[in-house]
């Protein structure tokens, strides 16, 4: 496609229950990054990957949060036992090279936890 | 990741009102600061690219300046309107690409 894909848009799920969130990158974009925005805060680094070096972690908030993404491919973001304040827009956006040139984003997955 | 700051987090202004807010980001290794604006289940929508240091781009009533040795970046909205509401995100591409945090902007009626 000509764009960043997130998959599902939506998505509502009960407290407990494990979820996964889909971004499809750009062809041949090395660099994955994963936000989210949680209701009245700000935006937040969640993990970035790098072709197939080892991800930069450090923003996941928990455990209980892990992504995988195979080379320069999709990328899946997964939340387990899910908690109400899980609930956010994860936004996922795709570069070109590791220094952001030629950068896309995704629409974004709004997760709701009830 | 580095250090990106927007300032304020959030910002609620009348109609009609002028406002601006702050990125902040590293001064060593620039290249360029991107702002765009963000309404919640759609792409990020582009704004500015801003490469020089003492740029000023200017798009209808929304404007931007660029101070690369300091630091910093501003974004002014003039005669703000309610459906200028939105977070404003600013990112900075130096080694690696890094986004701010945002500011969520509430223009009330």
């Amino acid at each position: 496609g000509a764009g960043v894909s997130q998959s599902p848009s939506n998505k509502v799920t009960e407290k407990g229950k494990d979820v996964e969130l889909r971004c499809d990158p750009i062809s041949g974009h090395t660099a994955l990054y994963w936000y989210r925005q949680r209701l009245g805060q700000g935006l937040e680094f969640l993990i970035y990957f790098q072709g197939n070096s080892a991800p930069d972690k450090s923003g996941l908030p928990s455990d209980r949060f892990s992504a995988e993404r195979t080379g320069e491919s999709v990328s899946t973001l997964t939340i387990q036992r899910t908690q109400q304040e899980d609930s956010a827009v994860y936004l996922c956006a795709s570069s070109l090279r590791r220094d952001g040139h030629g950068y896309t984003f995704g629409s974004g997955t709004r997760l709701t936890v009830v | 990741i580095l250090n990106v700051e927007q300032s304020p987090q959030s910002l609620h202004v009348q109609e009609g009102d002028s406002t601006n807010f702050t990125c902040s980001f590293p001064s060593s290794n620039f290249y360029a600061l991107h702002w765009y604006r963000w309404e919640t289940a759609k792409s990020p929508e582009a704004l500015f690219v801003m490469t020089l240091n003492g740029d000023e781009k200017k798009k209808g009533r929304i404007s931007a300046t660029l101070n690369t040795k300091e630091g910093y970046s501003y974004l002014y909205i003039k005669g703000s309107q309610p459906e200028d509401s939105a977070t404003y995100l600013c990112a900075f591409i130096g080694n690696m690409l890094t986004f701010g945090g945002g500011t969520r902007l509430m223009v009330k009626p």
